[in-house]
């Protein structure tokens, strides 16, 4: 079974920070935080990952609360193009490991 | 990074008979994953597939009705056996790579749109 808990749907006006909330209160100290998103008809992509520290790349910034049970994904101008489902993941990141994915987010950018 | 393509993109498929699809990467890779996705559903992992190795499945599938080859470290099949209108999905093949100097993360190919009829 999936190890996080994501809400079914979002919407985010164009322009502004959407901002995807995900539990994960029962991951283990070696397990890493990996979000990626399906566009529809497309194969899942990544986004971007953390241990314990926030992260931030081109696509996105990633915040994880100080005892590691939840997150949040933060595009930070959502246009048109970021509506897709996005989906939380908790892996051991250093070595090949099947993904076990959620339901995710489906996020919606009105114009 | 890794190049993912499959073959078919998608197929139309009559009752009780059986695809193959083939997962093709651009560079070596240990282990290659095979899902399922469901219409309007979330990825499902079907199976986990080692060269020189039988694949490992996932509860609820097995290797009679989804038979699975990995003859070398950079291709992969899947065949769908026996197919009924409940196997139409969209069937996608993934690996593990290196995303950064780091990290691992995996890479999905385009996906195969699979209807039975």
């Amino acid at each position: 079974d999936a190890k996080t808990t994501q809400p079914t749907s979002m919407d985010c006006a164009e322009g502004r920070a959407a901002n995807l909330p995900c539990n994960h209160s029962t991951i283990s100290g070696n397990e890493y935080v990996y979000w990626y998103r399906q566009i529809h008809s497309q194969g899942p992509q990544y986004i971007i990952h953390g241990l314990k520290n926030n992260e931030t790349n081109e696509m996105a910034s990633l915040i994880i609360t100080e005892d590691r049970k939840s997150s949040t994904l933060i595009l930070p101008h959502a246009t048109l193009r970021d509506t897709a489902v996005y989906y939380c993941i908790v892996r051991v990141g250093y070595r090949d490991d099947k993904i076990i994915f959620g339901k995710g987010t489906r996020l919606h950018i009105l114009p | 990074s890794a190049v993912i393509s499959q073959k078919p993109s998608r197929d139309i498929c009559q009752r009780g008979t059986s695809l193959t699809i083939q997962c093709q990467v651009d560079s070596q890779v240990t282990m290659m994953f095979w899902y399922r996705q469901q219409p309007g559903q979330s990825l499902t992992l079907i199976a986990t597939a080692n060269q020189g190795s039988e694949a490992t499945y996932e509860s609820g599938f097995v290797i009679d009705k989804f038979p699975i080859s990995r003859p070398n470290l950079t291709f992969s099949t899947l065949t769908v056996s026996n197919m009924s209108p409940e196997d139409s999905s969209i069937y996608l093949c993934s690996v593990e790579g290196k995303g950064g100097s780091s990290y691992n993360e995996q890479f999905f190919g385009p996906g195969t749109r699979l209807t039975v009829l």
